[in-house]
């Protein structure tokens, strides 16, 4: 079955960096993109970006431009996240989803950003 | 890029319907078939129910149902159970080669 099990939570003073890693299984890691989406407490839902396992072509939002990375890791069917620059309103739940439709999630991640 | 519009709550009796909307704009739902919507039980991660504004995935239940109208998209719960309450998140892709998501409604089952 297919299972997105992403790394633990995470506590981050501001300014710092983080990275968010997400293992997939049970499919073909390659054929599908992996979405990243959070959310800030009792808040609603945010894309942040997309990043396709076949040939690492990236779409990330704009307001995140130039403080997002998303990478993958064909040999270990692994996704990475990483927010630099991290302020107190980036403190959120963040998850990684198979694809564009986003039909599998993880767990989700929560980071908290805090001096 | 701004958010959909979605009501804040909405809520219905058991084995009624109930129809959510998602309110976007001539460059995202009302351009795109590309309207996906999402169930969130609290402090979990959300389910995937609808894609392509119409299409259920296999495992999902007939009880949920979507469609759109210019744009508007909307979804629809046909018999109401307790285990249907939860938030509601609808997402267009957009004109701008970017995804974006309704500010989520949530579901009372009275």
């Amino acid at each position: 079955q297919v299972q997105l099990v992403q790394s633990g939570a995470e506590v981050k003073k501001p300014g710092a960096s983080v990275k968010v890693s997400c293992k997939a299984s049970g499919y073909s890691f390659s054929s599908y993109g992996i979405s990243w989406v959070r959310q800030a407490p009792g808040q609603g839902l945010e894309w942040m970006g997309w990043i396709s396992a076949d040939n690492d072509a990236t779409n990330y939002a704009q307001k995140l431009q130039g403080r997002v990375s998303m990478t993958t890791d064909t040999s270990t069917s692994t996704a990475y996240m990483e927010l630099r620059s991290l302020r107190s309103d980036d403190t959120a739940v963040y998850y990684c989803a198979r694809g564009d439709y986003r039909d599998y999630w993880g767990q989700g991640t929560l980071v908290t950003v805090s001096s | 890029q701004s958010a959909l519009t979605q009501p804040a709550s909405v809520s219905g009796s058991p084995g009624q319907s109930i129809t959510i909307s998602c309110t976007g704009t001539s460059s995202d739902v009302g351009v795109y078939n590309y309207v996906s919507w999402y169930q969130q039980h609290p402090g979990k991660a959300p389910k995937f129910l609808i894609y392509d504004v119409t299409n259920r995935p296999s495992g999902v239940s007939n009880r949920f149902s979507g469609s759109k109208s210019g744009n508007t998209a909307s979804l629809t719960i046909s018999g109401l159970q307790a285990e249907d309450e939860a938030d509601y998140y609808c997402s267009s892709y957009t004109s701008s080669s970017s995804w974006v998501f309704g500010g989520g409604t949530k579901l009372t089952v009275l």
